[in-house]
């Protein structure tokens, strides 16, 4: 079985602090692990995957994460956040060896303030 | 070009009515998904084509009926459909391989009244 965990429903920063979105994973297998964004009444757009190939990320729009299998974690991060960076934010977990079924947590809304 | 295209973007149908959503890439991936996603919850898998064929089925009721004419398309029939029904339908595409990125469409608001 396999699933992640979102800490934090709701994440407030200030425009240019530090964006950290948590995400704990769970998997019987090595796992492929994504985080998505969605803007407001728009489909979901990949930020970045991790795949085995290296366990820092870098994404679109400044993002990145880090894979920490001894602490099972796909945080997600931004040095300065900014006003276009309010949206919901999924971490996804895709177990390996050709299953196709991806599972999201429960997503994180960030809210960025001026 | 990555892109998923989804028609309608809204639907609005009795709950008699008979309806489709439809579903287009044309990035020769061989998987296709249908997601159901509430307001405020994270997307829901629905079904799962790989090269045409339905994969995965995650208990959907019969009320919703998939079908994928061609490895380009992916249809999704509604009929006598129920108010909690109502949620943005996403559909999305992958070349099929675990670690491959799923690329989602921008959705199909659909409401039963």
């Amino acid at each position: 079985a396999q699933s992640v965990t979102q800490l934090g429903s709701h994440v407030s920063v200030s425009e240019g602090a530090l964006v950290l979105l948590r995400c704990n994973y769970s998997s019987s297998v090595p796992p492929y692990l994504f985080w998505y964004v969605q803007y407001p009444n728009q489909g979901l757009q990949l930020l970045l995957k991790y795949t085995s190939a290296a366990t820092l990320v870098k994404g679109i729009n400044g993002f990145e994460a880090e894979f920490k299998k001894s602490e099972t974690s796909f945080h997600l991060t931004k040095p300065s956040a900014h006003m276009s960076d309010a949206a919901e934010y999924f971490c996804a977990v895709r177990a390996g060896g050709g299953y196709q079924k991806v599972t999201f947590g429960i997503g994180t809304k960030l809210q960025v303030i001026p | 070009d990555t892109e998923v295209t989804q028609t309608p973007k809204h639907l609005v149908m009795g709950m008699t009515n008979k309806k489709s959503l439809k579903c287009e890439q044309h990035m020769g991936h061989r998987a296709m998904y249908w997601y159901k996603q509430k307001a405020k919850k994270p997307p829901e898998l629905m079904f799962v084509y790989s090269y045409e064929k339905l994969s995965i089925n995650e208990s959907v009721p019969s009320r919703f009926s998939p079908e994928c004419p061609n490895s380009s398309l992916l249809n999704l029939h509604l009929h006598a459909l129920q108010p909690e029904d109502s949620a943005l339908y996403l559909c999305a595409s992958s070349e099929g391989r675990s670690g491959n990125t799923i690329y989602f469409g921008e959705g199909s608001w659909l409401t039963v009244v």
